[in-house]
């Protein structure tokens, strides 16, 4: 079962760019498609995004102007970047791989939180 | 408010039978989008619980079983276990936003 692992600063500043990356081991990124969730604290989940390990991708309009997620199939990873960030985007951001839609296996998040 | 309403809380006995309800429009899961729901304990990540609607991957309990009816699809979970406190969230496609979207969440609470 391939596992994932996101990693990355856990603390931005207010307009900055957050920026993570998830590592993918025992599997490779072809072939698939990978996806970022976010839930902040207390609250639901939210899906920011997906690409495809070709470089395709779809992000939700409502992060559209501002997201960013690529892939790099020699390092077995695929990243998150969020421009100009404000205290709403302080979350737990998941990485997780899709398969016909659904999302699974999942990552076990890391917090990032958006302060000065 | 979430495209896929949820209620927020429901309860049980341990043993007993529980039911969670996800409601969308024509948008989502009546236009035929599948429905896939995950459990979410506490401090974890979530976790794919059914698929496609109807299909427990492996090592699922068939406590766990998911059905789909118009616009609604509901998780049933029978035999109640205190190992089953945890958040649960339906997720579907929606065409009007073109997004993958998620329930607002479920607390189950075994009393």
């Amino acid at each position: 079962q391939e596992q994932l692992q996101e990693s990355g600063p856990g603390l931005v500043k207010p307009s900055e760019t957050l920026s993570l990356t998830c590592t993918v081991s025992g599997g490779s990124i072809t072939n698939h498609y990978w996806s970022w969730i976010r839930q902040p604290p207390g609250k639901g989940l939210e899906w920011i995004g997906y690409i495809y390990y070709t470089g395709s991708t779809n992000y939700n309009p409502s992060l559209k102007s501002r997201v960013t997620i690529s892939a790099d199939t020699s390092k077995n990873q695929f990243s998150l970047n969020l421009r100009s960030v404000t205290a709403a985007d302080t979350a737990v951001y998941y990485c997780a791989r899709e398969t016909n839609n659904w999302l699974d296996p999942w990552g076990q998040g890391t917090l990032v939180t958006v302060s000065s | 408010q979430s495209v896929l309403t949820q209620p927020p809380s429901v309860s049980g006995a341990p043993g007993q039978r529980v039911i969670i309800s996800c409601t969308g429009s024509s948008s989502n899961i009546g236009a035929g989008y599948n429905v896939h729901w995950y459990q979410q304990l506490p401090g974890t990540a979530p976790k794919l619980l059914i698929s496609a609607n109807t299909n427990r991957p492996s090592g699922v309990p068939d406590r766990f079983s998911g059905s789909k009816s118009g616009t609604s699809a509901s998780l049933a979970i029978t035999g109640l276990q205190s190992e089953d406190e945890a958040d649960y969230y339906c997720q579907s496609y929606d065409s009007s936003l073109s997004a993958w979207v998620f329930g607002g969440g479920t607390k189950l609470t075994v009393l």
